[in-house]
Parts: C-alpha cells; structure tokens; sequence
C-alpha cells in the first residue's frame, strides 16, 4: 500500500470550511484514497473514498488531483464537533485486499469558535 | 445501539498477568478486526477474521497474542504474560464484505494498561 503524508495539525475557524491535504505520490492504479477520523476517546469513524473522481457525501468532499498524487478532504462547515485526528489512507480496492487499514499519524484538526 | 462494543472499558493489570477482551461486532457482519493504538499514533493492524477463520496476523501479534472467534459472532483476544510494552488501546472493528467497498466500524476501544 502507499504512503501517505499530512500535516501534523491545522486549525480551522467554526463555520469555515476545513481543507486537510493528503500527498501519495507513491499511489498506484488500482488504489483508493479513503479518509477516515478519530474523535478523542472514541474508534475512528469512516468520512468518504474515491479513486479519481471528485466525491461528495453528506459529511465531507474529496478532491483527488488529475494524477492522484495527492488529494484533499474538505469540510464545508467546521464545527467544534469536526476537532479530531484525520487519516488519510491508501490501499488496494474494494474487491481486493484483504482490508486491513493501515494508519499514519494523521492530521489533528482543530476548530475554533 | 447496534454498533461495535467492547468489553471491558479499561483494564489495569500487573506485568505478567494474563486478560482478555471481547468485542462484539455489528450483527451479521462477516470480517471482524482487531488493530492496536499508542498515544499518539494511529491504529496499527493485528489480526482480522472472515467470519471464523483468521484469515491474517501481522508481526505485530507475538506468540503471547491469540485472537479467536469461535461462531463467527463475537471475538476474544487474550494476550498472556503481560508486558509494559502492551499498554495500548485496543480497538475492534467490523465490516460487511459484499464484494464492495466494506467500510469499517470501529468500536469505542479498550484500554489496557499494565503496572
């Protein structure tokens, strides 16, 4: 699976959109970029996926760049309740692997009122 | 509440003893994983099964570590001989392998610490 790297923490104002970059240089065809978050105390919880096509869901979009080497998760409209540590993940497709997930440090997002 | 639990919360035990965690993962769902946190890192994987078979291990999981779930339903990992090193998070999770995308759902974690 490739690596990925993220900053290690931002900052967002409440209500403004949150835009947390992801590079995966080393991305290959057949991998998808899925983005997952980690409230404190709690599992992480699943956010969106995609492979080279923009997506939208009702948490967050993602934007994958033309050559897939990096993407960036948005959130519209950060609030307090956004502030957690986001992961970015690169790993074979749906049909494939066996699944497993393989973490970085990923991104400690906090949103200020 | 139909999510992932784990049992129990926290666990504090001495160095050299042995315990065990369950997890319970979301009804009929067929892979079950067990990964594990430090503070401040992210989840590492461990083992993952496919209804009763564990289908993976990684290095990660020395000979102290067993994983087994025996219906298919809930999972038990013991880890025996207790060590420091062990004091993590340990974190269950569940997905529904369909052939697509199987989104997993993470229970809230037990923590372990050993004295």
């Amino acid at each position: 699976d490739a690596k990925t790297t993220q900053p290690t923490s931002m900052d967002c104002a409440e209500g403004r959109a949150a835009n947390l970059p992801c590079n995966h240089s080393t991305i290959s065809g057949n991998e998808y970029v899925y983005w997952y978050r980690q409230i404190h105390s709690q599992g992480p919880q699943y956010i969106i996926h995609g492979l080279k096509n923009n997506e939208t869901n009702e948490m967050a979009s993602l934007i994958i760049t033309e050559d897939r080497k990096s993407s960036t998760l948005i959130l519209p409209h950060a609030t307090l309740r956004d502030t957690a540590v986001y992961y970015c993940i690169v790993r074979g497709g749906p049909g494939g692997s066996q699944g497993n997930l393989i973490f970085g440090k990923g991104t400690k997002l906090s949103v200020k009122p | 509440d139909t999510g992932v639990s784990q049992d129990p919360r926290h666990k504090i035990t001495k160095r050299g003893q042995n315990v065990t965690f369950r997890c319970d993962p979301i009804s009929e769902h067929n892979r079950l994983y067990w990964y594990r946190q430090t503070l401040g890192q992210g989840p590492e994987f461990l083992t993952y099964f496919q209804n009763e078979a564990q289908l993976e291990k990684s290095r990660l999981l020395s000979d102290r570590f067993s994983a087994e779930r025996p219906k298919g339903s809930f999972s038990t990992l013991e880890i025996q001989r207790t060590e420091q090193g062990d004091s993590a998070m340990y974190l269950c999770a569940s997905s529904h392998r369909t052939g697509g995308f199987n989104e997993q759902f993470f229970g809230p974690g037990t923590r372990l610490t050993v004295l």
